[in-house]
């Protein structure tokens, strides 16, 4: 089945670096990407819409310029969390869907990247 | 977007079958029915999904309520592999349409 790949599965940064973490649809086209962020014993909130082509869609809430979304093909979005703090530590996970009608479909989900700002 | 609810958390004995509740009173009628399920350190997992009859597959069974303002899945034998927290999710047909995540079940497995 289709698989979407998350890379790094976790990554230790320094507070005040910038930290890219990648999301490829390994064997199909995804025109949209999702980026989501888990706190420890949280549920999954979405941060952004990632669209091929064309700039990201943010949730409400969630800074622009400190998370960088780039979606440059149909199998690869990247998320760049920028002067990074300890308070951005969280579990980052990406997620795409195979098609245009999409309801009938799963998604799919990465293994998910864990990331420590010290 | 319709909401939905699931207990906070439920236990179970290995080797039964497990019932796990979903409310949707306010779903749509292009709303499809999705569960995923996420293991500890991982991104979530696709479970099952429909639209107005029962599935079946080869993880589990999605039962539908006759007025589609509840499901339950149904994990036919439960491992200690099932302890997950599982999410029930409506997914509208057309677009590219995000997948919002409530809070979810906690399952745990006793051996």
């Amino acid at each position: 089945g289709a698989v979407v790949s998350q890379h790094p599965s976790w990554v230790i940064c320094k507070s005040g670096t910038s930290v890219k973490i990648e999301c490829r649809s390994l064997d199909f086209q995804a025109t949209t990407m999702f980026w989501y962020r888990q706190f420890p014993k949280q549920s999954l909130m979405l941060m952004a819409t990632s669209n091929e082509g064309s700039k990201a869609t943010y949730e409400q809430g969630v800074e622009k310029d400190k998370f960088l979304i780039n979606h440059a093909s149909l199998t690869l979005s990247t998320l760049t969390v920028t002067s990074a703090h300890p308070e951005d530590s969280s579990f980052y996970i990406c997620s795409a869907r195979e098609g245009r009608f999409v309801g009938d479909t799963e998604a799919f989900f990465g293994q998910g990247t864990r990331l420590t700002v010290v | 977007d319709a909401k939905t609810t699931q207990p906070n958390s439920m236990e179970s004995n290995e080797e039964e079958p497990v019932h796990l509740p979903c409310n949707h009173s306010t779903i749509s009628g292009t709303d499809y029915i999705h569960w995923y399920r996420q293991l500890p350190s991982q991104g979530p997992e696709y479970v099952i999904h429909g639209l107005t009859s029962n599935v079946n597959n080869r993880m589990a069974s999605l039962a539908i309520a006759e007025d589609r303002k509840s499901s339950t899945l149904i994990l036919h034998r439960a491992t200690l592999r099932d302890a997950a927290v599982y999410y029930c999710i409506l997914s509208v047909n057309f677009g590219n349409e995000k997948l919002t995540f409530g809070t979810g079940t906690r399952l745990t497995i006793i051996p």
